[in-house]
């Protein structure tokens, strides 16, 4: 039972132009959402997260977007760097107030020059 | 102020031998988490440590594996009779008691022959 999913197992995007990365949960009790960056033989690093309260959460290059009635959010990177390059996870927490993250499949974002 | 930390990096073990992992979580985070990475997969739940509570081992797939928390700081994970289905990247995370944002230690890979 995939409570989070990421249906793009890999996205190609041009430097400089945005990317778009989705992500689609079933768990309507989830409350707080967030997406790792992941490099080859590293761990993953926190990128930026939002909580159901919000639909819009902005950092520097980075935006993630909720739609609760459609349990979608989207991570927006705008300009994409080469250095974006990297394995991006959507995660989920939330009820009963477990804090145990729930991973999507993780999508392959590469940016090409 | 130094992340969290795992050892060892790699871990390359026969079919039958007892393996252990150790993570060292950032200084005066409260709660530590254990997640595995199989080839392909996304990161999957084992355990969660909080302060002194019980710790949560729902994720943990056999009674093969277990994991303690001294002193409220490092943590081992233990798995017994290894099996080759155990070979994955085992990720470390620890949190801050007043966010809910978790930070990964670089991982354990962990190739069971």
């Amino acid at each position: 039972d995939q409570q989070v999913k990421q249906n793009s197992p890999s996205l190609s995007v041009q430097e400089g132009r945005i990317s778009i990365l989705n992500c689609d949960y079933t768990n309507s009790m989830f409350d707080y959402f967030l997406w790792y960056k992941k490099y080859p033989a590293e761990g993953p690093t926190f990128l930026i997260s939002i909580s159901s309260i919000k639909d819009k959460n902005e950092d520097g290059r980075f935006t993630v977007f909720l739609n609760k009635s459609a349990k979608h959010l989207s991570l927006h990177i705008v300009p994409s760097q080469p250095g974006d390059s990297a394995v991006y996870f959507c995660a989920a927490l939330g009820y009963q107030g477990a804090q145990k993250l729930v991973f999507g499949q993780g999508t392959r974002l590469t940016i090409n020059p | 102020g130094a992340g969290v930390s795992q050892s060892p990096s790699n871990k390359v073990t026969e079919k039958g031998k007892d393996v252990e992992l150790r993570c060292d979580p950032i200084s005066g985070h409260t709660a530590l988490y254990w997640y595995r990475q199989s080839l392909g997969q996304g990161l999957e739940f084992l355990i969660y440590f909080q302060g002194n509570s019980a710790p949560d081992k729902s994720g943990l797939p056999s009674d093969r594996f277990s994991a303690e928390r001294t002193g409220g700081s490092v943590s081992t994970l233990t798995i017994q009779r290894t099996q080759q289905e155990d070979s994955a990247v085992y990720l470390c995370a620890s949190r801050s008691g007043n966010y809910n944002e978790q930070f990964f230690g670089p991982g354990t890979r962990l190739t069971v022959l």
